[in-house]
């Protein structure tokens, strides 16, 4: 079993949808929590950036982690074509240094 | 803020040359640097982390003489790909960090594809 779990898609909405992306994991000393967007043949854009349990909103973003249930989510509201790309999730814990645990990624499509 | 660069963004090279993948950090100074792979439709596999100063300390199974790493400053970290064969085309991503408390930037990605 992998320590961080990403449904890898693809996940097809329409313009305007809402958009729910969601990992779990099972390393509970996870304490820090991100999502990264990355569009094909390019690095990955650090969308988000939490530290423990809560939402934090950005925009049409919102991050919310349940360290309880071990489950984060990346909401994208009034979702648009440019949206379209893959996200990553990845967290880390607070002794590991920088080192991040990555999610498989999940492709989502946002058609006009 | 946080802005990563690599260069080259993309080289072709002949089976059996070395190449050389720049990660640079412009508007900070990174302690750390990280080094990945990336196959089509898989996630990030890193190979690498370097600190300025200090020697790299590479993932199980990634070839330390086959794939070179220099942190010679705050700002560059340096991937050489020596002698390299048509299965190390693949793509490689940089990222840097400004301290322990702080997240990974990526670079663009360096597109290597050898012949």
């Amino acid at each position: 079993q992998k320590e961080v779990e990403q449904d890898p898609g693809p996940l097809s909405v329409p313009e305007g949808a809402i958009v729910s992306l969601n990992c779990t994991y099972s390393n509970s000393a996870f304490q820090y929590f991100m999502w990264y967007r990355q569009y094909s043949r390019k690095g990955p854009e650090l969308l988000m950036y939490t530290y423990s349990s809560g939402n934090k909103e950005d925009g049409r973003f919102t991050a919310q982690v349940d360290k309880s249930s071990k489950y984060i989510s990346l909401f994208i509201r009034d979702s648009q074509p440019s949206d379209s790309a893959t996200y990553l999730c990845a967290m880390r814990t607070n002794n590991a240094g920088n080192m991040l645990t990555f999610g498989g990624g999940t492709r989502l499509m946002v058609k006009p | 803020g946080a802005v990563v660069s690599q260069h080259p963004s993309r080289v072709i090279c002949k089976s059996g040359t070395s190449v050389k993948i720049e990660c640079r950090s412009l508007d900070f100074q990174a302690t750390t640097m990280f080094w990945y792979r990336q196959f089509p439709k898989q996630s990030l596999m890193l190979m690498a982390t370097s600190n300025e100063g200090s020697k790299a300390t590479y993932e199980q199974g990634v070839e330390k003489d086959k794939f070179l790493i220099n942190h010679a400053s705050l700002t560059l970290s340096t991937l050489t790909v020596t002698s390299a064969h048509p299965e190390d085309s693949s793509f490689y991503i940089c990222s840097a960090s400004l301290g322990r408390a702080d997240t990974q930037y990526f670079g663009p990605g360096t597109r290597l594809t050898v012949l």
